[in-house]
Parts: C-alpha cells; structure tokens; sequence
C-alpha cells in the first residue's frame, strides 16, 4: 500500500500567518485529496484532484503537487482554521491517509 | 441533502464482533456510481479506510482486515453494515461511514466503540 508521510505532525501559526503542510507519497499518485477535521467533528473535504477547492471552502485554501510530493496552503491564517489536516490518495488500493498535521492558532 | 448515520454499540468485549450501521437518508444506497464506505479513526488520530459496498453490492475490504471484516447492506431500508470479528482492544476507534465518488465527501458523525473486558 501507498504510505503518505505528511510534515509537520504539529505546527501553529498567527492570524495572518502563511501555513504550508506536506504530504509526501511512497510511490507516485495522479492525485491527492486534502480533509479538515475539527475537534468533535467528522472529517470535512477541501481540496480534490490535488488543487481543486471543494465547494464552500474559502479561496485562501490552496493545493498543489504532482508525483510523490504535494502540499496544502492555507495563504492567511485565521482562528477558524485551527484543525487536524489530513492527505489521502486513492491511486492505488487500498486508499490510505496521511497521519495528519495539527494546525494550532499562536 | 445527504446524511449519513451511524449507530452501534459503545462497549465490545474482546473476541466478539463489532457490529456497526450506517443508516443513509438523501441519498440511494443502489445510486450509480456511489461506494459505501467505512473508516475509523484510532486514539491518536490515525485514519484507516476498512472497505466499501458499492451501488450495486460488489464489495472491496482492505487487505489488512480482510479475514475479520464483512460489509453488507439492506437496500429497502437505505442502510449498509459493519461487522468486524474476532475484535481487540487495537480495534477501539471511532467509526465512520462515508460516501465516494471521486472523493469521501459526505461522512457520518462517527460512532466511538471502545473494546475492553
């Protein structure tokens, strides 16, 4: 199976601030797909098809890669933001995600 | 509007099976090109995808539970169903359904099972 190692595994940032996290694939995947999961909450889409914003999420969001290497932006941080960001790729069976990267607000 | 519900037991005992639904309103079960998911999500945040049941009940388990799980479905009542057997307390974890096309994009509150004597 496809392992995906995302980085950080925790990192915060201030309102404003610009977060990049990756997520980097054991072999090559056509494309990744990027969740937001809040405290309490299921896991939520943002991004498909490796930079696609799914509908309802703000355009600061972005996502980009190709290959083994992808990552997702967030361009201006804000509270709301504040998250557990998870990659997966279903390339190859069985799908697989990433161990997730919790975003904290400084 | 889809929604997905999940339901079942707080409390397993070691050895015996996990039972889980996943009860769908909004949305048909048999609705061409749909796959019928469960994942679950470990203390510690880790996310497993554990098999679907498609629009037209072929099924697809991962690998690694492959001899422990079964995916079935009722049609008439919109629901499809978890049954993880022989269980340990490495399959406490909250359980979600979801739906795929090209993406997981509606999934159910999740259902915390706790496996414990």
């Amino acid at each position: 199976e496809i392992v995906l190692t995302q980085s950080p595994t925790t990192t915060a940032a201030s309102p404003g601030e610009k977060v990049t996290i990756t997520c980097l694939a054991s072999s090559s995947v056509s494309n990744m797909y990027w969740y937001q999961q809040k405290s309490g909450a299921s896991p939520k889409l943002l991004i498909y098809s490796t930079s696609s914003l799914a509908s309802g999420v703000p355009d600061r969001f972005s996502g980009s890669g190709s290959g083994t290497s992808y990552s997702l932006t967030i361009n201006t941080m804000e509270a709301e933001d504040a998250a557990t960001y998870y990659c997966q790729q279903w390339s190859s069976n069985p799908p697989t995600f990433g161990a997730g990267t919790k975003l904290e607000l400084k | 509007q889809v929604n997905l519900q999940e339901s079942g037991p707080g409390l397993v005992k070691p050895s015996q099976p996990l039972s889980v639904t996943c009860s769908v309103t909004g949305y048909s079960i048999t609705t061409s090109y749909y796959y019928w998911n469960w994942i679950r999500k470990f203390p510690g945040n880790k996310l497993e995808w554990m098999g679907y049941i498609s629009y037209d009940g072929s099924i697809y388990y991962n690998p690694s539970l492959k001899s422990r799980i079964s995916i079935t479905r009722d049609t008439s009542k919109n629901q499809f169903f978890l049954q993880l057997n022989t269980v340990t307390t490495e399959d406490t974890a909250v359980y979600y359904c979801a739906r795929y096309t090209y993406y997981f994009d509606y999934w159910g509150q999740g259902v915390m099972v706790t496996v414990s004597s």
